[in-house]
């Protein structure tokens, strides 16, 4: 079965500082992986994903992840923090693995708060 | 805005009582997935339609039935609620396996 654990439910961060948001996952075959961004009283917008191509993968708003099958890991990166940023991240992987985007189990989220 | 729209925004429901949630679809795609996002968790995905057909489940209860008409838009619809059940509920829509995008969601808030 498939999981996702995020290491810390909350990052405080300055802005133009490094946001480095963390992702585990648990698979039982190759995983694809996701992540999300939501912002207050929105819906789900998608950052990025890996789908075993590069396993270094940019997305949207300068964000990036690195797909690590070592550590299982699939941690989220922005060199330089914005206070645009501030929201809450979620990280997901496709459930049994198939790709299919619509049916995906997510983490419990991380919040990022991005200080003046 | 992703195209994928919901209704309603907001709704209060008693325990008890019975809802349909409402999802229309992209233009162009063809498969529904619902979720339930309660305060302070991750989504957790419930059912997904594709072609009008359900096409995979989660770990959730009968009382939770969906459909899908021609079009694509689709219905949630949850009998005798549970004070549990307050959540945001949130539609994706998407082509074959391809992106989902996620509408805004529907609060619900049963009291």
């Amino acid at each position: 079965a498939q999981s996702v654990t995020q290491l810390g439910s909350h990052v405080s961060v300055s802005e133009g500082a490094l946001v480095l948001l963390r992702c585990n996952y648990s698979s039982s075959v190759p995983p694809y992986l996701f992540w999300y961004v939501q912002y207050p009283n929105q819906g789900l917008q998608l950052l990025l994903k890996y789908t075993s191509a590069a396993t270094l993968v940019k997305g949207i708003n300068g964000f990036e992840a690195e797909f690590k099958k070592s550590e299982t890991s699939f941690h989220l990166t922005k060199p330089s923090a914005h206070m645009s940023d501030a929201a809450e991240y979620f990280c997901a992987v496709s459930d049994q693995g198939s790709g299919n985007t619509g049916k995906l189990i997510f983490g419990q989220g991380t919040t990022l708060q991005v200080k003046p | 805005e992703t195209g994928v729209t919901q209704s309603p925004t907001h709704l209060i429901k008693t325990r008890g009582q019975q809802v349909t949630l409402r999802c229309s679809s992209q233009s162009g795609h063809n498969t529904v997935s619902w979720y339930q996002q309660a305060l302070g968790q991750g989504p957790q995905f419930i059912f997904q339609y594709y072609r009008e057909e359900e096409n995979g489940r989660g770990n959730f209860p009968p009382r939770f039935s969906g459909l899908q008409f021609p079009n694509y838009s689709s219905e949630l619809n949850v009998n005798a609620l549970e004070l549990d059940d307050s959540a945001l509920y949130l539609c994706a829509s998407s082509l074959e396996n391809l992106e989902a995008f996620f509408g805004q969601g529907t609060r619900l808030t049963v009291v």
